[in-house]
């Protein structure tokens, strides 16, 4: 069966560090992947999408990259964290027109 | 640019109460899914719509989606303290239709009375 892995569940960081989180794919090949940005109490903010290695969509321009080094792995960064990019990052993924199944969510903080 | 609009934004009901969440976008869709995220959690796929006028059920949750394939609602009858949550609905924007941009709506929070 599938699984989505994504870590850390929670971070604090300070303004200006950088950031580096991971999620990976098991039992399933070629799945879109996503990574979107919820902030407290609204709604799913789409930041990026990829489907396939190395093809990265970006819907809101910003601070954060995406990379797909791997089939089943995705990747969100940043050199320099802002106060704002405080939130609950989702990662999630999908096959072609089916439904999309999300990771646990890293909660960032940052101070 | 696309957009999913979601109303309400929250809904505040006793149990027992009916519950309904609607969806509108922007382009015709060629599927619509609905999620719900339990307070600290993360959305949980409940149903995909893709034919044009459908309605499914899952017990007391009924989802519509529309003709044009624009709208979709979903109805919850006699609501309980277990439907409390934020209900989201998701439509593909990729090219053709296809699944790539998976762009949701603000969700509705649901909060149930006891």
């Amino acid at each position: 069966s599938q699984t989505i892995h994504q870590w850390p569940a929670t971070l604090v960081q300070p303004v200006g560090s950088p950031l580096s989180l991971e999620c990976t794919v098991e039992g399933t090949s070629n799945p879109n992947l996503y990574w979107y940005r919820q902030a407290a109490g609204r709604g799913l903010q789409l930041l990026f999408y990829s489907v396939g290695i190395g093809q990265i969509s970006s819907e809101v321009p910003q601070n954060l990259s995406a990379s797909r080094p791997q089939d089943r792995q995705f990747i969100l960064s940043s050199k320099k964290l802002l106060l704002s990019d405080s939130g609950f990052y989702l990662c999630a993924w999908s096959s072609a027109n089916t439904e999309a199944f999300f990771g646990q969510g890293t909660r960032l903080t940052v101070v | 640019g696309q957009q999913v609009m979601q109303i309400p934004q929250y809904q505040h009901v006793q149990e027992g109460e009916d519950f309904t969440t609607y969806c509108n976008s922007s382009t015709t869709l060629s599927n619509i899914q609905w999620y719900k995220q339990r307070p600290g959690g993360h959305p949980v796929f409940l149903i995909q719509l893709v034919k044009s006028g459908e309605v499914k059920k899952q017990k007391r949750l009924t989802f519509q989606f529309g003709e044009a394939k624009k709208n979709s609602s979903l109805h919850i009858t006699a609501t309980q303290t277990t439907d409390v949550g934020t209900y989201f609905c998701a439509g593909p924007f990729g090219y053709g239709g296809s699944q790539g941009n998976l762009i949701f709506g603000k969700g509705t929070k649901l909060s149930v009375k006891p």
